[in-house]
């Protein structure tokens, strides 16, 4: 069955920490996964896409095949980056299937 | 372009009340689905739609009823609210055309309490 797995609820580091929000999946197939961020108040947006293979505000994410992982990283936490992250594995129709989401705290 | 919005943005319901919340997206995407978001549960699929007229049922369906009659709008209806209902509901749109290749669009959410 399909899964995304987000085993923190809740990361706390201080400004300036590198950062690392877990995530494993199960896919029977070529996966396709979405990092999505909601900061506080407001709507949740896309943060990044692993075919992108892009950076973003500064974080990336490498898909591991073999480990069945996506996970979140940034070297230097800021503060603005305190907000909600769900990792999200794309499914056909439309339809994605999400982790149950990493708090983020980054402390001055 | 407004995106995808959702009205109203808060409801307070008794226990058997039915209501809709709605839906609508201004940038002819194929795909929209609605999620509910609870703590510690991330957020589950409840419908979605692949376009005017095809509907199909998510992880979480009972309770709720989805239409879509038009490309721009997919309302949400429960049918009798009961208090295990009570969440932040999420709508979203996407689009498989080249470029917008499965990125969702999430409206600014629904905050339903049922007592």
């Amino acid at each position: 069955a399909q899964r995304v797995t987000q085993p923190e609820k809740l990361l706390s580091v201080f400004k300036g920490a590198p950062v690392e929000l877990k995530c494993n999946y199960s896919y029977s197939g070529s996966p396709e996964l979405f990092w999505y961020v909601q900061y506080s108040r407001q709507r949740l947006q896309l943060l990044l896409r692993h075919i992108s293979r892009e950076s973003i505000k500064g974080f990336t994410a490498d898909l591991n095949k073999g480990e069945t992982s996506f996970h979140l990283k940034k070297p230097f936490a800021q503060e603005e980056d305190s907000a909600m992250y769900y990792c999200a594995l794309y499914n056909q129709g439309g339809k994605l299937i999400f982790g149950q989401g990493t708090e983020l705290s980054v402390k001055p | 372009n407004a995106g995808v919005t959702q009205t109203p943005k808060f409801q307070v319901l008794k226990t058997g009340q039915s209501m809709t919340l709605q839906c609508a997206q201004d940038m002819n995407h194929e795909y929209m689905s609605w999620y509910r978001q609870d703590p510690g549960m991330g957020l589950r699929l409840i419908h979605y739609s692949v376009g005017a007229g095809i509907t199909d049922q998510g992880e979480v369906p009972n309770g709720y009823n989805v239409s879509r009659s038009t490309t721009e709008d997919f309302p949400l209806r429960l049918l009798s609210a009961a208090p295990s209902q009570t969440s932040v509901y999420f709508c979203a749109s996407s689009s498989p055309r080249q470029g917008l290749r499965y990125e969702q669009y999430f409206g600014p959410g629904t905050r339903l309490t049922v007592t």
